[in-house]
């Protein structure tokens, strides 16, 4: 399968803790986007790369929260000092791009959900 | 301020009904708007989307209507099949962004036999 894949699938982790997430986009995909879903909502824009460089970050990415994409490859999402308030639905997604005219269709992978106790 | 609102959280239709979902905006300066279907345990996948140029796209049995002047959007599925049974979600991009979806809240669509 050449999916967009995210590990772990779940998380359990107590109030304080560090956690983080990984995403393997598409292997040709440049652009790669996370989103967080809370129950009953729809996925929130958090952060946006194009190759290594992160382009765009949302006002929802507290200082608490870094992503990466080293190489423009896999990217991973840290979230330090869990709050309760962190649990959601973490999901990444990957395009291709170049430019900002066209529209590229975003392939989502499965999510991360965390529970943050 | 939710910018893309979907109204109806469910909807319940008939197999081999038509099935229209919703989606309101409030924002003039998006230029795409998209259809995404969501099975759970599963990412949301792609299903149909729209220029805000056309009023009009069809893809097999869905089709999306666009009326910008009243800032609405409608999905029909025809006809509607079990296997379309799940979340729906609007989205629509800013003009001029290479990135961010702007979501709605989601239908629970669930067809009946």
């Amino acid at each position: 399968d050449t999916g967009v894949s995210q590990n772990p699938r779940h998380k359990i982790t107590k109030r304080g803790q560090n956690v983080t997430f990984r995403c393997d986009p598409i292997s040709e995909h440049n652009r790669l986007y996370w989103y967080r879903q809370t129950l009953g909502q729809g996925p929130e824009f958090l952060t946006y790369f194009q190759n290594e460089a992160q382009l765009e970050k949302s006002r929802l990415l507290s200082d608490r929260f870094s992503a990466e994409r080293p190489k423009g490859s896999f990217s991973t999402l840290e979230i330090q000092r869990t709050e309760q308030g962190d649990s959601a639905m973490y999901l990444c997604a990957s395009s291709l791009g170049g430019g900002t005219g066209g529209l590229y269709e975003q392939y989502f992978g499965p999510g991360t959900r965390l529970t943050v106790t | 301020d939710q910018q893309v609102k979907q109204n109806s959280p469910s909807l319940s239709v008939q197999e081999g009904r038509i099935s229209i979902l919703n989606c309101d905006y409030t924002n003039s300066m998006f230029d795409y708007f998209l259809w995404y279907k969501k099975y759970p345990a599963e990412g949301p996948t792609f299903l149909i989307s729209i220029s805000s140029i056309k009023d009009k796209n069809e893809d097999g049995r869905f089709t999306v209507f666009l009326n910008k002047s009243a800032k609405h959007l409608s999905l029909h599925i025809v006809p509607s099949q079990p296997g379309d049974s799940a979340v729906y979600f609007c989205a629509a991009r800013f003009t001029g962004t290479a990135s961010k979806l702007t979501f709605g809240t989601g239908t629970r669509l669930q067809v009946t036999l």
